[in-house]
């Protein structure tokens, strides 16, 4: 079935720019979403049909896609930012979703 | 304002069926476009997306679960409910209710907090 990966993990300085990729196959073809995921707790929607940002979300995460991959850019990270990353999209058909394999966000 | 709950069974024995509850406020399932889903995750693992329907009683399923999966709504009761047959100790996950607010739209912009289930016997 149709997977999305990502790197398990990102380390970033406070201040710098995390950049998380997901790559699969359809991404040329179906919107991906983001999630934010903090230990214990729900995930978090924080970008939608690739680059839409919900209301309530720092203007510091955007949403970019370019063929097979999509990407999350945390502009100025802060130490709230840490977190697990997931992508979410649909296969070619639309016929169902999957998560991303996930990334770990670190804050040197 | 918009809360989802989930409810159901914290321990269940292999081999038997998952009953889980979505119970929502704040939005009907009736409205053009809306849908809920179902997220699980194991524990310390990654999140694995696993069923959803649509007002218009669209359903989808995870094509790996699928023989075990039924989603179902009760638009009177604001709710949403998730079965899964056969269970195994493999199953054992938080499991998430979300909302949709559009097919269109994506994302799953509210969730519940998850409930905890085990399988053990």
């Amino acid at each position: 079935s149709y997977e999305l990966t990502q790197p398990p993990s990102v380390s970033v300085s406070p201040g710098q720019t995390a950049r998380i990729t997901c790559s699969g196959d359809a991404l040329p073809k179906q919107y991906a979403s983001w999630y934010q995921q903090k230990p214990g707790q729900a995930p978090v929607l924080v970008i939608y049909k690739d680059s839409e940002r919900p209301s309530g979300i720092p203007e510091r995460f955007s949403g970019s896609s370019s063929g097979t991959t999509v990407t999350l850019t945390i502009s100025g990270v802060q130490a709230e930012d840490e977190a697990d990353y997931y992508c979410q999209s649909a296969d070619s058909s639309g016929s169902y979703e999957v998560f991303g394999t996930g990334t770990k966000v670190t804050i040197l | 304002q918009i809360t989802l709950k989930e409810s159901g069974p914290t321990l269940v024995k292999p081999t038997q069926t998952l009953t889980l509850t979505c119970t929502f406020s704040g939005f009907s399932l009736s409205t053009t476009g809306v849908g809920v889903g179902w997220i699980r995750q194991p524990p310390g693992k990654a999140l694995e997306w696993l069923a959803l329907i649509y007002w218009d009683d669209d359903k989808r399923y995870s094509p790996s679960l699928k023989s075990r999966l039924t989603i179902t709504k009760d638009t009177s009761k604001n709710q949403v409910v998730l079965t899964m047959t056969n269970m195994d100790p493999m199953d054992t996950a938080t499991y998430f209710c979300a909302h949709r607010r559009s097919r269109a739209r994506g994302g799953l912009d509210f969730w519940g907090q998850g409930t905890l289930v085990t399988v053990s016997s």
